[in-house]
């Protein structure tokens, strides 16, 4: 089975362009999840969906959104690019508990996309 | 607040010696824990995880991890090091809470080196 692919793998744009990334989870998995990872820091959480529907925010701005497919597959979209926005993009395809376990219990995560903004 | 603390930037270690990896989290929910390593450039990759039962887990690559609920603690181990290993670690926890159970919460990383 493929893991999680993510597209493209790099990509360059200039301040105030909007971009779109793209995440297909792993085979049977529902729930995507988008994170940043700033050059030096940990990933931080962004968006989670499931079943086409958004469970989670981050502390992101507005310009940040995202949306899930009815095959599963998701979409990072990002107006106004700063400067500040450069970092690797990691899509995590997640499996959360259920009944009484709540929590994700498992996150595989693609390569993600290197985005520079200049 | 949820957070997640790895009190070391950085470690440089011999090739053969062992290694520990400190991490620390915050919060009282019931935490799931997670160890990822990075090579530059790439995806995460996961070594371990804990939910719950032995304290003491294994992972792949000769990884384990010990979980001390008392001290808020989920440290990484590997009792001799390859040069291979040299990459960034993150250790990273989700919380069995309705409010936050949707996001995986990375620390800030830490970089090991590993010298012949």
């Amino acid at each position: 089975d493929a893991g999680v692919t993510q597209s493209p793998t790099h990509l360059i744009k200039t301040r105030g362009q909007h971009v779109t990334l793209r995440c297909s989870p792993i085979s049977g998995h529902k729930s995507v999840s988008w994170y940043q990872q700033v050059l030096g820091q940990g990933p931080q959480f962004i968006f989670q969906y499931y079943e086409k529907e958004e469970r989670g925010r981050g502390n992101f701005p507005d310009r940040f959104s995202a949306r899930q497919f009815p095959n599963y597959s998701s979409e990072l979209n990002v107006n106004a690019l700063l400067l500040g926005d450069s970092a690797l993009y990691l899509c995590a395809s997640t499996i959360q508990g259920q009944g009484a376990i709540l929590g994700v219990i498992e996150a595989f995560f693609g390569q993600g996309t290197r985005l520079t903004v200049v | 607040a949820q957070s997640v603390t790895q009190p070391d930037i950085h470690i440089t270690v011999s090739e053969g010696a062992s290694l520990e990896l400190r991490c620390n989290y915050s919060y009282g929910a019931t935490p799931y824990l997670f160890w990822y390593v990075q090579s530059p450039g790439q995806g995460l990759q996961l070594l371990l995880k804990y939910f719950s039962g032995d304290t003491l887990v294994q992972g792949i690559k000769g990884f384990e991890a010990e979980f001390k609920r008392s001290q808020s603690s989920f440290n990484l181990r590997k009792p001799s090091v390859h040069w291979s290993d040299a990459a960034e670690y993150f250790c990273a926890v989700s919380w069995a809470q309705k409010t936050s159970y949707d996001k995986v919460i990375f620390g800030p990383g830490t970089s090991l080196s590993v010298i012949p």
